[in-house]
């Protein structure tokens, strides 16, 4: 039982460059939600997705767009990075009407020069 | 925008000591969360307690709660060195549909 994964955990993209994170999670939860961190800012609300089938803007969506492939799989891509988006990326899962605690993955690091 | 607001930024005891973080936020909530991050770690769930909740204890963690100052506190008590981390709160605003709002963060050190 790995709990919620995230690939990969470090990655390095130049301006203008486009990525894809993988986010998947086997506790069978019904919500998936994207996290940025950066110093001082606490974690802020990117994009999340309350069931299989439907995403939401989060707080910071601009520059970002994601996908719910399936129940265990949520990606964010990057379609045009800036060093804006320089920030360290979590994804977490929890039940959409059973207890509301959020289960975070490891992160991914990640670097636009 | 940041919800939570957290003091102190940052907290340094000595092991045996009481840890003691506050946590204040701006709307209604369902309920409040804390988590802990270790350095270069994803977030750990805590604790949480409802808005209809005063107080709650998990083992050394006692949560408090006050929605009429839309205030919370989280008391480590007897910190070990482990306890070193930053520990965050996260509102679940009413309507929000499990949506968390995260706080700034305390970074705790506890020394041997």
């Amino acid at each position: 039982n790995a709990g919620v994964t995230q690939t990969p955990k470090f990655q390095v993209l130049k301006t203008g460059q486009s990525m894809t994170l993988q986010c998947a999670q086997d506790m069978n939860h019904n919500s998936m939600y994207w996290y940025r961190q950066d110093p001082g800012m606490g974690l802020r609300l990117i994009y999340y997705s309350a069931s299989e089938g439907t995403t939401d803007k989060g707080e910071v969506p601009n520059g970002y767009n994601v996908s719910r492939l399936n129940k265990r799989e949520f990606s964010l891509r990057l379609e045009s990075a800036a060093p804006s988006q320089t920030s360290v990326y979590f994804c977490a899962s929890s039940e959409y009407l059973g207890p509301p605690e959020q289960y975070f993955g490891p992160g991914t690091r990640l670097t636009v020069t | 925008s940041q919800q939570g607001e957290e003091d102190p930024q940052a907290l340094s005891i000595q092991e045996g000591e009481n840890a003691t973080m506050n946590c204040s936020y701006k709307t209604s909530i369902n309920n409040l969360q804390w988590y802990r991050q270790n350095s270069g770690r994803g977030l750990v769930h805590l604790i949480l307690i409802r808005s209809n909740e005063r107080e709650k204890h998990s083992g050394r963690l006692r949560v408090t709660l006050d929605t009429s100052k839309k205030s919370s506190s989280l008391l480590i008590t007897a910190s070990r060195a482990a306890d070193t981390a930053s520990y965050f709160c996260a509102t679940d605003e009413s309507g929000g549909g499990n949506k968390l709002t995260f706080g700034t963060g305390t970074q705790l050190k506890v020394e041997l």
